[in-house]
């Protein structure tokens, strides 16, 4: 499978649990999206990276939410002490970088949801 | 005020039908358009991008009017399979990419 990977696909956690994501970007994309998405709304930007490099991160992202991509392959998104309005469906993207390459790929998400 | 505005619909249309839906958006810096599609409970996927003057892709058109802000989606002689909910997306001159809400479509039929 060559598309963005995400795992867990679903998680269910009780408040005030520490959870985290992992993305796996296609191979030869550089440029990595962490968005959020709850019902009836269209995904809301969380953070962005190129390569390892964290280049903005949302208003979004409390302190409670950490984002990495270490080596600039794959990314973890880690959220500490969950709270109910964390529960939402977090989706990764990546594209190529260049200014040509404007098409993101998302993965198929990861649910979170917590009780 | 968001960044992208969507009529959230629905739009319940028979099959056959044309639909079409519009979005605006605020930044009139903005460079590159799209519209994606997204299933239920999946991911949203590229339909399209859409451009100046703009493009058909079968019985999908895309316009964009810059001066208004905003983009429009025509889907000319719809199909259950194009049941679906479609989100406008706008990228800035920099990487950001926004969504907006969506519209959703349902055919009947």
């Amino acid at each position: 499978d060559t598309g963005v990977s995400q795992d867990p696909r679903h998680k269910i956690t009780k408040r005030g649990q520490n959870v985290t994501f992992r993305c796996d970007p296609i191979s030869e994309h550089n440029r990595l999206y962490w968005y959020r998405q709850t019902l009836g709304q269209g995904p809301e930007f969380l953070t962005y990276f190129q390569n390892e490099a964290q280049l903005e991160k949302s208003r979004l992202l409390s302190d409670r939410f950490s984002a990495e991509r270490p080596k600039g392959s794959f990314s973890t998104l880690e959220i500490q002490r969950t709270e109910q309005g964390d529960s939402a469906m977090y989706l990764c993207a990546s594209r190529q970088g260049g200014s040509g390459a404007n098409v993101l790929t998302f993965g198929a998400g990861s649910r979170l949801t917590v009780l | 005020r968001k960044e992208v505005e969507q009529d959230p619909g629905p739009f319940n249309v028979p099959e056959g039908a044309t639909v079409a839906f519009n979005c605006t958006y605020s930044n009139s810096a903005s460079q590159s358009f799209f519209w994606y599609r997204q299933d239920c409970r999946k991911e949203p996927k590229l339909l399209m991008s859409v451009y100046s003057s703009g493009n058909e892709d079968g019985r999908f058109t895309a316009q964009l009017n810059r001066a208004s802000q905003y983009i429009s989606l025509l889907i000319r002689d719809s199909k259950l399979s194009d049941s679906a909910t479609y989100l406008c997306v706008v990228k800035r001159a920099d990487y950001k990419l926004s969504f907006g809400a969506g519209t959703t479509v349902t055919v009947r039929a």
